[in-house]
């Protein structure tokens, strides 16, 4: 069972935009996720992170929103970036469940 | 710190012959973690350790995976005998906290014909 869901396998944006990456979980005693970026042939980095007692995380470009009635996060990246491109996961780390990833293209 | 260090980062092998992944976590860090990345699943957890001991090996997916850690710089990933089901990315991941952030090696490509 999928307890964390990423429903966009790809987006693309054009640069200077905002890009909007979406996140849903279904066990609502998860309390702590972080979002990873990831370039090919390469492990996945840390971007951001935001626990359940905030709505919002800020850092820079980044900013992770939490909606936990409705059990949704996102991620905003303002303003992406051609080197943006890569595939994000959310993860609730909880129990160190992965959503699937989402392709992010920034286009030029 | 030269992160978290995996080997080999390609494997090449023939169905039925066993497959030794390993992993070299970050010095100091108490956890350590094995993903596998598919297109299909994306990337699960396969089995966790803290100070050398397994916690949680429910994603291991049968008995041809066994994972050890027999000291604190050293993990092995071990299939044995491989499938073509297996062919995936597979990543070592290690942290100070299981909820916090994780440093991901650069991963393995196993590719079982």
């Amino acid at each position: 069972d999928q307890q964390v869901k990423q429903n966009s396998p790809s987006l693309s944006v054009q640069e200077g935009r905002i890009s909007i990456l979406n996140c849903d979980y279904t066990n609502s005693m998860f309390d702590y996720f972080l979002w990873y970026k990831k370039y090919p042939a390469e492990g996945p980095t840390f971007l951001i992170s935001i626990s359940s007692i905030k709505d919002k995380n800020e850092d820079g470009r980044f900013t992770v929103f939490l909606n936990k009635s409705a059990k949704h996060l996102s991620l905003h990246i303002v303003p992406s970036q051609p080197g943006d491109s890569a595939v994000y996961f959310c993860a609730a780390t909880n129990d160190m469940r992965f959503g699937a990833g989402t392709r992010l293209t920034v286009k030029p | 710190d030269a992160g978290v260090i995996q080997s080999p980062r390609h494997e090449v092998t023939e169905m039925g012959q066993e497959v030794t992944l390993r992993c070299k976590p970050i010095s100091g860090h108490d956890y350590l973690f094995w993903y596998r990345q598919t297109m299909m699943r994306g990337l699960e957890l396969l089995i966790y350790f803290n100070n050398n001991v397994p916690i949680d090996d429910s994603g291991m997916p049968e008995d041809r995976f066994s994972a050890k850690m027999p000291n604190a710089s050293f993990s092995t990933l071990k299939i044995q005998p491989s499938e073509p089901r297996d062919s995936a990315v597979y990543f070592c991941a290690s942290s100070g906290h299981p909820y916090y952030e994780q440093y991901f090696g650069p991963g393995t490509r196993l590719t079982v014909t």
